[in-house]
């Protein structure tokens, strides 16, 4: 069946610093979307990512979609303390299937 | 705008015993999901519903049953609860524009324990 594979697992980071997650799938996905959970919270929708190579910026959150929309790429640039949290990319249309996450871990 | 609601927000469950999860959403959505996450893991889908009526295994859908009677809501059903079924338990729903799924809105999560 589809999967949607997610690294790093983990990722410790000091305030300031960048920081990337990938999301590989083994097939080609429709769409890509991208949630982050904080500790004990419920994944809160990020972005929606549709056409091949697609580019999408929130403020220091870059999102990218691969050429061949099986892999994608969360960025954050200078990393907060606010940015700590569980990052999800999830695939598959209406059977959405998401990675396991990187959990992100700032130190002040 | 209540979005989606899940209840019970706890629950203790003995093994052997069964219980309906809860869910339902106010925002007319077809796409209904239930997920399970373990602690410090990933959202395992268990089973998804495209429209009233319609319902699919997801990936780890043994132990559980689910029906879509109304558009609104889509309860969960544990048969024998086993302690492998200690998780929480997040109901969410998404809706469609340009012919795929569009953000999935989440519940608060049923924190369930079988002992």
């Amino acid at each position: 069946g589809q999967q949607v594979m997610q690294i790093p697992q983990y990722q410790h980071v000091q305030e300031g610093e960048d920081f990337t997650t990938y999301c590989n799938s083994s097939t080609t996905l429709s769409n890509i979307q991208w949630y982050k959970q904080r500790p004990g919270g419920h994944p809160v929708f990020l972005i929606q990512l549709v056409k091949s190579g697609e580019v999408k910026k929130q403020k220091r959150l870059t999102f990218q979609f691969g050429e061949a929309k099986k892999n994608s790429s969360l960025h954050i640039t200078a990393t907060q303390t606010t940015d700590v949290g569980t990052y999800f990319c999830a695939g598959g249309g209406f059977k959405t299937i998401f990675g396991a996450g990187t959990r992100l871990f700032v130190k002040a | 705008n209540a979005g989606v609601t899940q209840t019970p927000k706890f629950r203790i469950l003995k093994i052997g015993q069964s219980m309906t999860l809860q869910c339902t959403q106010d925002m007319n959505h077809n796409y209904m999901y239930w997920y399970r996450q373990d602690p410090g893991m990933g959202l395992k889908l268990i089973y998804y519903s495209v429209g009233a009526g319609i319902t699919d295994k997801g990936e780890v859908p043994n132990g559980y049953n689910v029906s879509r009677s109304t558009t609104e809501d889509f309860p969960l059903r544990l048969e024998l609860a086993a302690p492998s079924q200690t998780s929480v338990y997040f109901c969410a729903s998404s809706g469609t524009g340009r012919g795929v799924n569009t953000e999935a809105f989440f519940g608060q999560g049923t924190r369930l324990t079988v002992v």
